[in-house]
């Protein structure tokens, strides 16, 4: 059975930095691109980051391209997201999500999310 | 403002049909990408429900269904249920912004 947990998130200053984690099981885990996706309050989903199974591929959305960095650690099948400069557009429950497909990729599992608040 | 979009609500009485839309434009869906449609409760992971426009995953009930068409895309659910209340959101690939991107999600309400 896949699973995806998440953690590292809370509470911190605008500014300031945190890091999530992602442990996954069930699955090969360096065969897979990985994601994080984020919900604000309120909000949609919103794609946020993805790399590759060897890592040599990297994207970023928009709005967290230089701020954030995506990372994994095959070994441990772990994901990572490094979070600096935060800003309270940046408060959401970011979740990891296995990526698949080929041409129209999409997300076939998902964890449960992590809270993630910035606030002064 | 989401890339794709979708109304914000929608409702149906149990036993219904309804159908969700999701607009999308030449960069995304009418380029010929792929939507696909996840159905999300509060304080749970999201749940994938279509794939590639029109597949099921396993385990999927086949009271849902999806189909696409130029910029546009729609997930058809049949006979209502109380457990369908839920917020349900497609997604697809834009070329413009070189991401993934999601519509801005329809809140499901079974009267």
């Amino acid at each position: 059975e896949v699973q995806l947990v998440e953690s590292g998130g809370g509470l911190v200053k605008p500014g300031g930095s945190l890091r999530l984690s992602c442990a996954a099981s069930g699955f090969t885990f360096s065969s897979h691109t990985l994601t994080w996706v984020r919900q604000a309050p309120g909000k949609g989903l919103e794609w946020v980051s993805s790399i590759s199974g060897n890592s040599n591929y990297i994207h970023y959305s928009d709005s967290v391209k230089g701020r954030f960095t995506i990372s994994r650690d095959n070994a441990k099948k772990s994901l990572y997201l490094e979070m600096n400069s935060l800003r309270a557009a940046d408060a959401a429950v970011y979740y990891c999500a296995r990526l698949v497909g080929s041409y129209s990729n999409y997300f076939d599992y998902w964890g449960l999310g992590t809270l993630v608040t910035v606030s002064s | 403002q989401s890339v794709l979009t979708q109304p914000p609500s929608m409702s149906g009485a149990p036993g219904q049909r309804v159908t969700i839309s999701c607009t999308g434009s030449s960069s995304n869906i009418g380029t010929g990408y792929d939507v696909h449609w996840y159905q999300h409760l509060p304080g749970t992971a999201p749940k994938l429900l279509i794939s590639g426009n029109s597949n099921r995953p396993s385990g999927v009930p086949d009271r849902f269904s999806g189909s696409k068409s130029g910029t546009s895309a729609s997930l058809a659910i049949s006979g209502l249920q109380a457990e369908d209340e839920a917020d349900y959101y497609c997604q697809s690939y834009d070329s413009s912004l070189s991401g993934l991107v999601f519509g801005g999600g329809t809140k499901l309400t079974v009267l």
